[in-house]
């Protein structure tokens, strides 16, 4: 069964970079069949998409945060990651990775428990 | 403000039918599925319909989706109390992940 385990440091200041990892096991992040993604939730609000990853590396973001998100994949550790520089106190939330499956539904079919990241000096 | 619009709240009784909105625009679920995604408290969101209206394995029938044109609905029948959670309608837009605000649904 494959699980997703979100893992980072839960408190970033402000102007520096949020960087976390989403570790996949119980199958392999090379599969073709999958996108990687991750989606944040501030406190009390909805999900945001903030972008995804296709093994082959190509990515696709949120407009929104296009000019400061970076999302990679390390395919030996079974690994992606996502780092989002000169956070502010707006980027305080949960982080969520999740995989959405992509030769049938294109739905977000897994999801980690989630970490939560403060922006706060 | 989400790309989708949904209620903030919706209610209902223990064995009634509730119904929830979801409204977009022809780039996103006018030309694509729409999900839902239901989030019980302090918990992950779950995956509850995908497609349109098809239910992932362990996803009662009691939860139904529909859409029609650029909106789609989330029908749930014979309320539980287990119901009561954060539903989500999502949809891809191009190449772009997008979201409603969510619905919190209370069982009175």
């Amino acid at each position: 069964q494959v699980q997703l385990q979100e893992s980072g440091p839960g408190l970033v200041k402000p102007s520096q970079t949020l960087s976390l990892t989403c570790t996949v096991s119980g199958g392999s992040i090379s599969s073709g069949s999958y996108y990687w993604s991750w989606i944040r939730q501030p406190a009390g609000k909805g999900l945001e998409w903030i972008g995804r990853i296709y093994t082959s590396g190509s990515t696709n973001y949120n407009p929104s945060l296009k000019s400061r998100v970076t999302i990679s994949v390390d395919t030996s550790k079974n690994q992606f990651s996502l780092k989002l520089s000169s956070v502010t106190a707006a980027d305080t939330a949960v982080y969520y990775c999740a995989r959405a499956e992509i030769s049938v539904s294109y739905a977000f079919d897994i999801w980690g428990q989630g970490t939560m990241v403060t922006v706060s000096s | 403000q989400s790309v989708l619009t949904q209620p903030p709240s919706a209610s209902g009784t223990p064995g009634q039918r509730v119904t929830i909105s979801c409204s977009g625009s022809s780039s996103n679920i006018g030309s694509n599925y729409v999900y839902w995604y239901q989030q019980l408290p302090g918990t992950a969101p779950k995956l509850l319909i995908y497609r349109n209206n098809q239910r992932p394995s362990g996803v009662p029938d009691r939860f139904s989706g529909s859409k029609s044109g650029t909106s789609a609905s989330l029908a749930i029948s014979g309320l539980r109390s287990e119901d009561e959670a954060d539903y989500y309608c999502a949809a891809w837009d191009d190449s772009l992940g997008v979201f409603g605000g969510g619905t919190k649904l209370t069982v009175l």
